[in-house]
């Protein structure tokens, strides 16, 4: 069965820093990944997906992930963070049918 | 583009009773998934729909039913309410059921069981 696990349920960073939220993955095939974010009383948006076809994937809000297949991996990443990016983040794998599998959540904090 | 919408945002409902969650899925899409999310936690795959058939279940008891329409909206009805089934009821559309399009949310229903 494919899932995706998230080390880590809270993360804090100041403003400015790197942002690194950490995903991996378990599936039996090349498997298609996602990342959305959540804010307050929200529903989920979509930052980004890898679909197979580049490695380094570029989302919205300046955030990025890379897919690799080595280390079971696709964390998330921001060079600089922004009180705006305060938020839970979900990474999610999709099984088949297009119905995702999501992981547990990493609440982001960002510090002035 | 009108998104997705959801109705209602905020319900409180008791134990043992039914509860029906709407959803009016993105234009053009024909693709309409429910979640739960309960608090602190990922949102769990509830049901599909995919064009008025039902196309894949999660592991949800018989209780949690939907439909969906020939404008491709969407219902969730849960019976018997248990205390269990607070949470917060998300609804995504996408433009397949059986691709790598992405799926689109709603704000979510917040459901209470007193």
């Amino acid at each position: 069965a494919q899932s995706v696990t998230q080390l880590g349920s809270h993360v804090s960073v100041s403003e400015g820093a790197l942002v690194l939220l950490r995903c991996n993955y378990s599936s039996s095939v090349p498997p298609y990944l996602f990342w959305y974010v959540q804010y307050p009383n929200q529903g989920l948006q979509l930052l980004l997906k890898y679909t197979s076809a580049a490695t380094l994937v570029k989302g919205i809000n300046g955030f990025e992930a890379e897919f690799k297949k080595s280390e079971t991996s696709f964390h998330l990443t921001k060079p600089s963070a922004h009180m705006s990016d305060a938020a839970e983040y979900f990474c999610a794998v999709r099984r088949g049918g297009n119905k995702l599998t999501f992981g547990t959540g990493t609440q982001l904090k960002v510090e002035l | 583009e009108t998104g997705v919408t959801q109705s209602p945002t905020h319900l409180i409902k008791t134990r043992g009773q039914q509860v029906t969650l709407r959803c009016s899925s993105q234009s053009g899409h024909n693709t309409v998934s429910w979640y739960q999310q309960a608090l602190g936690q990922g949102p769990q795959f509830i049901f599909q729909y995919y064009r008025e058939e039902e196309n894949g279940r999660g592991n949800f008891p018989p209780r949690f039913s939907g439909l969906q329409f020939p404008n491709y909206s969407s219902e969730l009805n849960v019976n018997a309410l248990e205390l269990d089934d607070s949470a917060l009821y998300l609804c995504a559309s996408s433009l397949s059921g059986d691709s790598n399009q992405p799926q689109h949310f709603g704000d979510g229903t917040r459901l209470s069981i007193l």
